[in-house]
């Protein structure tokens, strides 16, 4: 089983639409993130959810939305693409009272759009 | 707030030499550090973690690191390079009240047969 799943691995898409990415994790981790990585293999935090409760929101675009139905479960929507959103997206989840533990992350999601 | 900064975007060896990527922290709490490797196409993957029991800490693959505080430092070596070591590695830290985990920039390590 893997621990942290992201669905679609690929998708390209045109600018202007709307497509959401979505993210599982087994672990029983109560605090999920999405990561930004950029052409330049940069990685910066979007967001995180503790049990379905936003705790970080950096500043990101108000067309990306995220969504948590359960502490196992972050999806990510993004409406009205641009060709600036091309990157790829992971999701990763830890233990919010453990800090030794560091993150587990999903393969990711390379979105590019055309 | 936390920074990290990586010193060399790129890093090339032979096969069988030293590794050494460096990475230093900024902390004003107590940091807890972690050194990460992408394969290319895959996810992150956990390579190893300092979180203060010792200052030498060992990873997988025959990686460590060292804590140094009055460096800031938290560089990563492996005494014997393998082609399969070949990727981008990233060190990340996070303390205090935040829980956010803040990376930096990555170095590209390759290995020369």
């Amino acid at each position: 089983d893997t621990a942290v799943s992201q669905t679609p691995k690929y998708l390209v898409t045109q600018m202007g639409n709307d497509k959401s990415i979505k993210c599982e994790q087994n672990l029983g981790h109560d605090t999920m993130y999405w990561y930004k990585q950029d052409s330049k293999k940069f990685l910066k935090i979007m967001f995180s959810y503790n049990n379905k409760e936003l705790i970080i929101n950096e500043t990101v675009p108000n067309r990306f939305s995220p969504k948590s139905p359960d502490k196992a479960h972050l999806n990510l929507h993004i409406n009205s693409l641009e060709l600036g959103d091309s990157a790829v997206y992971f999701c990763a989840s830890s233990p919010l009272t453990d800090r030794n533990y560091g993150y587990t992350f999903g393969s990711g999601t390379r979105l590019t759009v055309v | 707030a936390q920074s990290v900064t990586q010193l060399g975007s790129h890093v090339s060896v032979s096969e069988g030499a030293l590794v050494l990527l460096r990475c230093n922290y900024s902390s004003s709490v107590p940091p807890y550090l972690f050194w990460y490797v992408q394969y290319p196409n895959q996810g992150l993957q956990l390579l190893l973690k300092y979180t203060s029991a010792a200052t030498l800490v060992k990873g997988i693959n025959g990686f460590e690191a060292e804590f140094k505080k009055s460096e800031t430092s938290f560089h990563l070596t492996k005494p014997s390079a393998h082609m399969s070591d070949a990727a981008e590695y990233f060190c990340a830290v996070t303390g205090g009240s935040n829980y956010k985990l803040t990376f930096g920039k990555g170095t590209l390590l390759t290995v020369n047969p």
